[in-house]
């Protein structure tokens, strides 16, 4: 059964900081790996999709890897800003998407 | 990017009545759409894959009766709480998937309070 877990699950960090939050899942039989963003009380919104074949995805400020055989995702984001507080989703396709229990960053000024 | 509209964004009803919640993909058709539900601090969990023009597949534990699904039209998808007890309060959020792209765009999601 897969399993996704995204460490750490919440973290405080001062504007300007690079960040790396992890995800981790355990069948490496997947299509394909998504982030997304959760603002509180809101939808997702896809931030980075990774196909199986890839090594890494870039989008602005975000940079998101995809270590396969060892069942690893980093999502980098360089230069934080308090604009990027939510919470952060890794999801792995196998046939459906099964989600992590996701990272609350907190960006404050 | 595509566009998926999920209404209402916030419902509170009594115990027993039935709610529906529409989820609409507005610039694209989407012939498959999936309703997730979400407990505060908690991840998202499938409950259902709603294909349009056939029977919903629903995950293991997702009682059929409780959580009505119909996909009658490419861009149209519905879920229905029947019969909503307090245990059902929960964030509902719908996604469907462009035909030709394996992203999934979602909804804005649906907070449900049963009183």
């Amino acid at each position: 059964k897969q399993e996704v877990t995204q460490i750490p699950a919440a973290l405080s960090v001062p504007e300007g900081e690079n960040l790396v939050l992890n995800c981790s899942f355990t069948d490496s039989a997947i299509y394909n790996l998504q982030w997304f963003r959760q603002d509180p009380g809101k939808g997702l919104t896809s931030l980075l999709l990774i196909q199986s074949s890839q090594r890494e995805q870039t989008s602005g400020r975000l940079n998101a890897s995809l270590d396969k055989s060892s069942g690893r995702s980093t999502l980098y984001i360089a230069a934080s800003q308090p604009g990027d507080s939510a919470t952060y989703l890794c999801a792995v396709n196998p046939d459906k998407l099964i989600f992590g229990t996701g990272t609350r960053l907190q960006v404050f000024p | 990017g595509a566009v998926v509209s999920q209404h209402p964004s916030r419902v509170i009803c009594k115990s027993g009545t039935s709610v529906k919640i529409e989820c609409r993909s507005l610039d694209f058709q989407a012939t498959t759409m999936f309703w997730y539900r979400q407990f505060p601090k908690q991840s998202l969990m499938l409950m259902a894959t709603s294909n349009e023009g056939s029977k919903a597949t629903y995950e293991q534990g997702v009682e059929k009766d409780k959580f009505l699904i119909n996909h009658a039209s490419l861009t149209l998808s519905t879920l229905t709480v029947t019969s909503a007890h307090p245990e059902d309060s929960s964030f509902y959020i719908c996604s469907a998937r462009i035909p030709t792209n394996e992203k999934l765009f979602f909804g804005s999601g649906t907070q449900l309070s049963v009183l």
